[in-house]
């Protein structure tokens, strides 16, 4: 079975400064996807971005950018010029390949404090 | 579109009663899932179904029964709660096409057992 760590569980950073947040996996499985996800105060989970082990390209989104390797099975989330909204509890998931109903593994998560 | 909805946001139960949580997705979804995240472990998948009449046990499943009658809802039912299962329990669905087959999550629902 797949596992998802996340060793950090609480990080702080400054206001408008850069952050990242470690994740890694184990998987014996060559193709699979992963994702970074957000849960405010509101408990709302939000997706932020995500990554398919096929592409070698790490993934961008605005201030948020991923570096993936995928020989060390590490997918880490780089938060550039960090915002108050972006204080949250962090969650990386795994997801196998098409069949397996595409069933999440969640790591435990990191609570991300962003001082002013 | 509300995307994915539960009822009720939060609930008191005594040991021994029982509930049911409701979760609707208005996307057309083929798979839906019920999570519980408590402090320090993550979200852990308790059921999930794949489409309509269907369900399978995910990671957690003990003293939980679902039910998936129509393709928009899924339910997910405590028949006697015992303290262990305060939680905050989440409802997610998702495409079953190929891809990224991005889950999207419910509210949540908060429900302490006492």
């Amino acid at each position: 079975a797949q596992t998802v760590t996340q060793s950090q569980p609480e990080m702080s950073v400054q206001e408008a400064e850069t952050v990242t947040l470690s994740c890694t996996y184990d998987t014996s499985e060559s193709d699979y996807y992963l994702f970074w996800y957000k849960q405010p105060p509101s408990r709302q989970m939000i997706l932020v971005i995500r990554q398919e082990a096929y592409k070698q390209q790490n993934a961008t989104e605005n201030r948020f950018s991923v570096n993936f390797q995928k020989a060390a099975k590490s997918f880490s989330l780089k938060i550039s010029d960090s915002q108050l909204g972006d204080a949250a509890m962090y969650f990386c998931a795994y997801r196998s390949p098409t069949g397996t109903a595409s069933k999440l593994t969640f790591g435990t998560g990191t609570r991300l404090q962003v001082t002013l | 579109n509300a995307g994915v909805t539960q009822t009720p946001k939060f609930r008191v139960l005594k040991t021994g009663q029982s509930m049911t949580l409701l979760c609707a997705q208005d996307m057309n979804h083929e798979y839906m899932y019920w999570y519980r995240q408590d402090p320090g472990m993550g979200l852990r998948l308790i059921h999930y179904s794949v489409g309509e009449g269907t369900t399978a046990k995910g990671e957690v499943p003990d003293g939980y029964n679902v039910s998936r009658l129509k393709k928009q809802n899924f339910l997910l039912g405590l028949e006697s709660a015992a303290p262990s299962q305060t939680s905050v329990y989440f409802c997610a669905s998702s495409h079953k096409a190929g891809g990224y087959n991005e889950q999207f999550f419910g509210p949540g629902t908060r429900l302490t057992v006492l």
